[in-house]
């Protein structure tokens, strides 16, 4: 068990709908990463919040939208599904800025039908 | 744009038989390169960082390498538990310290 909790695991929507990821980080980190790892794009990083404030962007869509709340939770939003948007959700969480010793989530799998 | 290329794509090996992944990249400014390993249907352990050219880092039966376009992993002597997709990132600070990820190598060692 890494100690960065995920939910919910498994979700099934519709093409069109909008649906929220939550990550609760280890205890004490203040850096929340958030990565999408598909069969034909493999892992990639979409996202990180430091302390509430966005750190560094990856290659997130303008349909997703990402924030760190004041307990270090985050969330992560993804509106106007699309199929392709099917895959495995993971956050990370780290006590620094840097992705050095980033401990993962067991991920969310997202189902778009 | 940052590129990382791992090789090979899968890799078979016997129990005790020695070999390395390679993870070849091209990045504006490299903050860090990364190594984790990932097992099916779970998220991805941190193994390593390696900062700068000619820095190694070792644990256990594995050992990463960096130079300036390349890192390898060396694993010696595996047992089958060391069977698992290893992944290989890098982190670019003339782009946000964005991260990108290589397709990963699957290893799978026999007994």
């Amino acid at each position: 068990d890494s100690g960065v909790t995920q939910t919910p695991k498994h979700l099934i929507t519709a093409t069109g709908q909008r649906v929220t990821l939550r990550c609760s980080p280890r205890s004490g980190d203040l850096s929340v990463y958030w990565y999408q790892q598909s069969l034909d794009q493999g892992l990639q990083f979409l996202i990180q919040y430091y302390n509430g404030e966005e750190r560094a962007k990856g290659n997130i869509l303008e349909r997703f939208s990402a924030q760190q709340f004041p307990d270090l939770h985050s969330e992560l939003n993804l509106s106007s599904l699309e199929l392709g948007d099917s895959a495995l959700y993971f956050c990370a969480s780290s006590p620094s800025g840097t992705h050095t010793e980033a401990f993962f989530g067991q991920g969310t799998r997202l189902t778009v039908v | 744009e940052d590129q990382v290329t791992q090789s090979p794509e899968a890799l078979r090996l016997q129990e005790g038989e020695s070999s390395s992944l390679n993870c070849s990249y091209t990045v504006s400014g490299l903050r860090g390169l990364f190594w984790y390993r990932q097992d099916p249907g779970k998220g991805p352990e941190f193994l390593f960082t390696l900062y700068s050219a000619g820095e190694e880092k070792e644990k256990e039966r594995l050992k990463a390498t960096l130079t300036k376009k390349e890192s390898f992993l060396h694993i010696t002597a595996p047992k089958p538990e060391d069977s698992a997709t290893y992944l290989c990132a890098v982190q670019d600070s003339a782009a946000g310290n964005k991260l990108t990820f290589g397709g990963g190598t699957r290893v799978l060692v026999k007994p």
